[in-house]
């Protein structure tokens, strides 16, 4: 069975401080990894994923994700946070690509 | 307009009651799913629909019941709603050609007394 763990579950940080919102998987097959995002009072928006490939995964809006297999682990950074990133956000696993597990989430909350 | 709504996006009711959510979507998409969002808990999967005949339980599906009346069209009911129902509720579609990508509606908060 897979499984999801997000280690933080909130993550307080300064405008224009770089952040790591941390997620650990297991599974004894490979996996899809995914981050998605929730802004207040809406849904969730894929972020960025990983399917194959370059372990490395970039989002349009500046979060990055690096697949770590020997690690177990999709970390997700951004150098320099804006206020506008204050969200929840949701680490994901999946066998197949459609029926997601998701970890409990982060929130994150960016300060003036 | 959005892509994927659902309705009622507030519901309170009482235990016993029997409610439906509904769920629709512009987008062509062959499939559909139904989530529950706990605080702390994340969001777990109750139902998947990959197309009008082919209806799955997911993670957490008793004391839950769902009807795919259409391509665009996914209803999530409770027959006789409980106070551990108390939850929101996102309805997501995703691709056949693209599954990897769910979209997901608003929500819906659903409290039962």
């Amino acid at each position: 069975a897979q499984s999801v763990t997000q280690l933080d579950s909130q993550v307080p940080v300064f405008e224009e401080a770089p952040v790591e919102l941390r997620c650990n998987y297991s599974s004894s097959v490979s996996v899809y990894l995914f981050w998605y995002v929730q802004y207040p009072n809406q849904g969730l928006q894929l972020l960025l994923k990983y399917l194959s490939g370059s372990t490395l995964v970039e989002s349009i809006n500046g979060f990055e994700a690096e697949f770590n297999k020997s690690q177990t682990s999709f970390h997700l950074r951004k150098p320099s946070v804006h206020i506008s990133d204050t969200a929840e956000y949701f680490c994901a696993v999946s066998e197949s690509g459609d029926k997601l597990i998701f970890g409990t989430g982060t929130r994150l909350q960016v300060f003036p | 307009d959005a892509d994927v709504t659902q309705t009622p996006r507030n519901r309170i009711t009482k235990t016993g009651k029997r409610i439906m959510l509904e769920c629709s979507q512009t987008k062509g998409h062959d499939r559909m799913y139904w989530y529950r969002q706990d605080p702390g808990l994340g969001l777990r999967l109750i139902y998947y629909s990959f197309d009008v005949k082919d209806i799955n339980k997911g993670e957490i599906s008793d004391g839950y019941s769902v009807s795919r009346q259409a391509q665009a069209k996914f209803s999530l009911s409770l027959e006789s709603a409980i106070p551990n129902q108390t939850a929101l509720y996102f309805c997501a579609t995703s691709d056949l050609y693209s599954t990897d990508t769910q979209y997901f509606g608003p929500g819906t908060r659903l409290t039962v007394l």
